[in-house]
């Protein structure tokens, strides 16, 4: 079966500074590979995809993510992080259903 | 733009009750999923559907069922609410497997 691993709780940031949010995988075949962004009370939203191509994946409001095999990471990055950037992010594999990792905090301070 | 409503954002019921929670999406997508978030545990997936009258159990299908009469609807069911079905319910369209979900706001259910 698949599985997700978002191995930090939270992750802190100051404002302008890069950030990574770390996501490893498991999953039998090819990943297909996603990120959320959870804004308080709110539904998630779809920021990135990698389904196969380039390792370097872009998406919504500035973040990136970075597809390694050998390392069956897929790790969220953004060169310089905003306070509006402070949310709960996720992970997830698609191996017939998506499966989420547990969510990783980012909070960004001014 | 894409839109996935949920009947309620917060609901307060008591312990036996039979509960229902509604979801509606108006992108004619064929795919609706239903997922319980708690903290510490991410999402978890109920039930989900490929295509109306058709319904799949998730990871965790004990003590829910669904209904998608229509494809824009999915309803999910607590059949007798018990305390620890108290957590976010959270909605999800998509056009198609690979395709990314699109999520509803929530409804925060407290069962008493």
């Amino acid at each position: 079966a698949q599985s997700v691993a978002q191995p930090e709780d939270q992750v802190n940031v100051a404002e302008g500074n890069p950030l990574t949010v770390k996501c490893t995988y498991s999953v039998s075949g090819n990943p297909y590979l996603f990120w959320y962004v959870q804004y308080p009370n709110r539904g998630l939203q779809f920021l990135l995809k990698y389904i196969t191509g380039d390792n370097l994946v872009k998406g919504s409001y500035g973040f990136e993510a970075e597809f390694n095999k050998s390392q069956t990471s897929f790790h969220l990055k953004k060169p310089s992080a905003l306070v509006s950037d402070s949310a709960l992010y996720f992970c997830a594999v698609r191996d017939g259903t998506l499966t989420f990792g547990k969510g990783t905090m980012l909070l960004v301070s001014p | 733009d894409v839109k996935v409503t949920q009947s309620s954002r917060y609901l307060v019921k008591r312990t036996g009750e039979k509960v229902f929670l509604e979801c509606v999406q108006d992108m004619d997508h064929e795919n609706m999923f239903w997922y319980r978030q708690d903290p510490g545990l991410g999402l978890r997936l109920i039930y989900f559907s490929y295509d109306v009258k058709m319904k799949e159990k998730g990871d965790i299908p004990e003590g829910y069922s669904v209904s998608r009469e229509k494809k824009e609807r999915f309803s999910l069911i607590l059949e007798s609410a018990s305390t620890n079905q108290t957590s976010m319910y959270l909605c999800a369209s998509s056009l198609g497997p690979n395709q990314p979900q699109h999520f509803g706001d929530g409804t925060r259910l407290s069962i008493l």
